[in-house]
């Protein structure tokens, strides 16, 4: 059975650092992975998709990566902005079809002014 | 613009009357899906459906009934909510068969039984 771990399950930083949140997984045969954001109360907006054949994808200032073989992926964020506190999710989809995602539990992140 | 709508946002309800909560997208998405979310248990999958009439169980399917009679909306039913079914619900979408097709996400129904 799939599992998705995310640690830290909180972090803190100041304005301006880079950083970099983890998400590991059991099962190396995924389809794709997914990086979502939730704002508090609210619903989960997809930052980044990695197909099962790629090992990154870009948008503005984050950056996810993908290692099967170790099952990880990190989401970089360059340069954080309060903006950017929210939840961060990570979910893998093993298949296709009505195969589900598999969500960890989320990064909880606050940038300080 | 593409989206994902619930309504109602938020709902407070009392023990064994039936609700239904709307979800409709306007992406012509054949993949739609129902979760919840609770505190240290993340988010769990209460059913899907791949295409309209088509239709099966996630992981939490107790307690919950669904229906896609059309391709953009698939309702969730609850014929007797009890207060367990408290939660953060999400209604989300996808093309079928993508692998490069993200999930897209309501905004949530927040649900009180009491």
């Amino acid at each position: 059975k799939q599992e998705v771990t995310q640690i830290p399950a909180a972090l803190s930083v100041p304005e301006g650092e880079n950083l970099v949140l983890n998400c590991s997984f059991t099962d190396s045969a995924i389809y794709n992975l997914q990086w979502f954001r939730q704002d508090p109360g609210k619903g989960l907006t997809s930052l980044l998709l990695i197909q099962s054949s790629q090992r990154e994808q870009t948008s503005g200032r984050l950056n996810a990566s993908l290692d099967k073989s170790s099952g990880r992926s990190t989401l970089y964020i360059a340069a954080s902005q309060p903006g950017d506190s929210a939840t961060y999710l990570c979910a893998v989809r093993r298949g296709s079809g009505n195969t589900p995602l598999v969500f960890g539990k989320g990064t909880r992140l606050s940038v300080i002014a | 613009e593409a989206q994902v709508t619930q309504n109602p946002r938020y709902l407070i309800t009392v023990t064994g009357k039936k609700l239904t909560v709307t979800c409709s997208q306007n992406m012509n998405h054949e993949y739609m899906s129902w979760y919840r979310q609770d505190p240290g248990l993340g988010l769990r999958q209460i059913y899907y459906s791949m295409n309209v009439e088509v239709t099966d169980k996630g992981d939490v399917p107790e307690g919950y009934k669904v229906s896609r009679k059309e391709k953009r909306n698939f309702p969730l039913i609850l014929e007797s909510p009890s207060p367990n079914q408290t939660s953060l619900y999400f209604c989300a979408s996808s093309l079928l068969d993508r692998e490069n097709s993200p999930l897209h996400f309501g905004n949530g129904t927040r649900l009180t039984v009491t």
